[in-house]
């Protein structure tokens, strides 16, 4: 268990929905991104945050949004649904590195279908 | 920003050494590392490397050349269950972007 909490684990949702994803970051962690795997694919860097602002941008659609809110959650909000963003998304998050490092820690996931 | 590029698949015996090899191209590199995923999972950290040289951490080691932009995750006495797939990731920056290879998927045979 990495500490690290996703929910929902499983979505199914229609095409032109919107939905929301959201992530717990581990205890004392500022950082949080977000992740898309596609089927057999890499890990799709979408987006991070510390401390509650925006820090790096990946190549997150326009119809995608994130959020960190003052308690250090995160959502990422995925909206005008297609076939195409069916994936597994990942939420991490990351400390200020008291080894040096500053390895991310994985939530299990939410796998999402869009039908 | 980073171009991280290893070997899509690879295969070896249970028991056997394999080494999994990354390359980089460096923009304000600060560090590489190696996690595990198995299939439907999460990534899993494994290792981080800074300086040059060899870290050994049980059956799993890591290598980092900065001069060369080459790191290599060596794993001995191969088991079934290491079978996964083994992702680089170079972190650079001041806030530690860290970019993710595709992965290097390695299947081990009895």
């Amino acid at each position: 268990d990495s500490g690290v909490t996703q929910t929902p684990k499983h979505l199914i949702t229609a095409t032109g929905q919107r939905v929301t994803l959201r992530c717990s970051p581990r205890s004392g962690d500022l950082s949080v991104y977000w992740y898309q795997q596609s089927l057999d694919q890499g890990l799709q860097f979408l987006i991070q945050y510390y401390n509650g602002e925006e820090r790096a941008k990946g190549n997150i659609l326009e119809r995608f949004s994130a959020q960190q809110f003052p308690d250090l959650h995160s959502e990422l909000n995925l909206s005008s649904l297609e076939l195409g963003d069916s994936a597994l998304y990942f939420c991490a998050s990351s400390g200020s590195g008291t080894s040096g490092s500053y390895e991310q820690y994985f939530g299990p996931g939410t796998r999402l279908t869009v039908t | 920003g980073q171009n991280i590029d290893q070997p899509t698949e690879m295969t070896a015996t249970e028991g056997a050494i394999v080494q999994i090899n990354c390359t980089y191209q460096t923009s304000g590199f600060n560090g590489l590392f190696w996690y595990q995923q198995h299939a439907g999972e999460a990534p899993t950290f494994l290792s981080y490397n800074v300086l040059d040289g060899l870290e050994e951490k049980g059956r799993f080691s890591s290598f980092l050349s900065r001069s060369k932009g080459y790191s290599y995750l060596l794993l001995k006495e191969l088991q079934m269950k290491d079978s996964a797939s083994y992702l680089c990731a170079g972190a650079s920056g001041g806030y530690q972007k860290v970019t993710f290879g595709t992965g290097t998927k390695l299947q081990v045979i009895p």
